[in-house]
């Protein structure tokens, strides 16, 4: 069974301060796919990145990055000076390759960035 | 990505009703998932729809209670029926592979 644990439901940093969500996943599959969203108050789901499990490049996209680690099964995300902006709940996500090809979430970490 | 378009965008329903939520996307797919996000949770997929099948439901949810309706390749809808307060959620179809594409989603609160 696919499961993504998000341990830390909730996180207030300062503007401007750094801030890394954790991931840690588990499943049987040795193909997978790993993702971040991001649900902003309004509450639409937006799509951050993809991550293939073959592939374990960390990936930077302005003030957002990202570590892969299939070692410790962990997808970390990092925000570089964050902004309010920001502020939103982020979910991590785990898709296998199989023919089912199930989203499974993680709880979410609420991020509160605090001007 | 896909262009997903849901209606309604939210509605207040009286218990014992049913609300059917539609959802229309902009390119054919195989595959479109409904999934619920109850207040303060994370997403919990309801079903996968595959045109021209039955739906495939996940544990704890059932067809009776979650009817959907899969007509071509560009369009579902989800009915939610005899609705209970418990109902209340937000109710997201979504498709595309690998990356999953959501739609606005319908917030939906039963009183």
């Amino acid at each position: 069974a696919q499961k993504v644990t998000q341990a830390q439901t909730e996180i207030s940093v300062v503007e401007k301060e750094d801030v890394t969500l954790d991931c840690v996943y588990e499943t049987r599959d040795t193909t997978y796919y790993l993702f971040w969203y991001k649900q902003p108050p309004s509450g639409e789901l937006v799509f951050l990145i993809r991550r293939n499990s073959f592939d374990e490049q960390n990936e930077i996209s302005g003030r957002y990055s990202w570590n892969f680690q299939k070692s410790t099964s962990s997808f970390n995300f990092t925000i570089t000076a964050s902004q309010v902006v920001d502020s939103a709940v982020y979910f991590c996500a785990l898709r296998d390759s199989g023919g089912y090809q199930k989203v499974t979430f993680g709880i979410g970490t609420k991020l509160q960035v605090i001007p | 990505s896909a262009v997903i378009s849901q209606k309604p965008s939210r509605d207040i329903c009286q218990r014992g009703t049913s609300l059917t939520i539609q959802c229309q996307v902009d390119s054919q797919v195989t595959m479109m998932f409904w999934y619920r996000q109850q207040p303060g949770q994370s997403l919990t997929l309801i079903a996968t729809a595959n045109q021209g099948s039955e739906a495939t439901y996940e544990s704890g949810f059932v067809i009776d209670k979650f009817p959907i309706s899969r007509p071509n390749l560009t369009f579902s809808t989800l009915t939610v029926s005899n609705m209970s307060p418990e109902d209340s959620s937000i109710y997201l179809c979504s498709v595309g592979l690998p990356e999953a594409f959501f739609g606005q989603g319908t917030r939906l609160t039963v009183v």
